[in-house]
């Protein structure tokens, strides 16, 4: 099983809501990462988890709340964010992380989020 | 180049036809170079890792090549078909980091 599976597809919330974007994956992977895309602009990494601790913030607001339960799941979870926030969030696994340049990052499909 | 570049942004091939398109990068602080390939409502899929200057490396009918000193990659599909039409992304990680740092990629249509 090479996938990572990626829930909801779509999501629309306010701006005072709080919700949570879920990510798993059964490949045995023990680095997990949170991306997010714009529209015509490139993925921009967010978290990396190795071995369910973080290991890199990319400075995301704290809106943004990342959480790792288990080597197979990672949560994003979502709080207070605002309209500029709607994009494409995509969760990636990989072997081990921990500063490996050259490991394969499998991705999921991506979580459409839509902020108003 | 300060960022990762992809050109062209978007490209139409005649079914049949070979293509290439280009990944330029800062050659400083480069370790790694990868390649997605990316069709709409899907997973980006992982194609090419590739380190070393000079190295070639080949999937099917697509292939690519990496020139480390000069900063670029070149993306090679021969004989395209309908479903090459995808959009193909590079990404670059430095050594000792896992952070991939994208292309805005490239849009491929294949015209039957």
């Amino acid at each position: 099983d090479t996938e990572v599976t990626q829930t909801p597809k779509h999501l629309v919330m306010g701006m005072t809501n709080k919700k949570s974007l879920k990510c798993e994956q059964h490949m045995g992977h023990r680095a997990m990462y949170w991306y997010k895309q714009k529209a015509k602009k490139p993925p921009e990494l967010m978290f990396v988890y190795s071995y369910e601790k973080l290991s890199i913030n990319e400075s995301v607001p704290s809106r943004f709340s990342p959480e790792c339960p288990n080597s197979s799941l990672l949560n994003l979870h979502l709080h207070a964010l605002q309209p500029e926030d709607s994009a494409l969030y995509l969760c990636a696994s990989s072997q081990i992380g921990r500063g490996r340049s050259t490991e394969t990052q499998y991705f999921g499909p991506g979580t459409r989020l839509l902020v108003l | 180049i300060l960022n990762v570049e992809q050109s062209p942004q978007s490209l139409h091939v005649q079914e049949g036809d070979s293509t290439n398109f280009t990944c330029s990068f800062p050659s400083s602080n480069f370790y790694a170079l990868h390649w997605y390939r990316w069709e709409t409502a899907k997973s980006p899929e992982a194609l090419f890792v590739m380190t070393l200057n000079g190295d070639e490396k080949k999937k099917g009918r697509i292939s690519a090549t990496l020139n480390t000193k000069e900063g670029y990659s070149y993306l090679y599909i021969k004989g395209s078909q309908p479903e090459d039409s995808a959009t193909y992304l590079c990404a670059t990680s430095p050594f000792g980091n896992e952070k991939l740092t994208f292309g805005t990629g490239t849009r491929l249509t294949i015209i039957p």
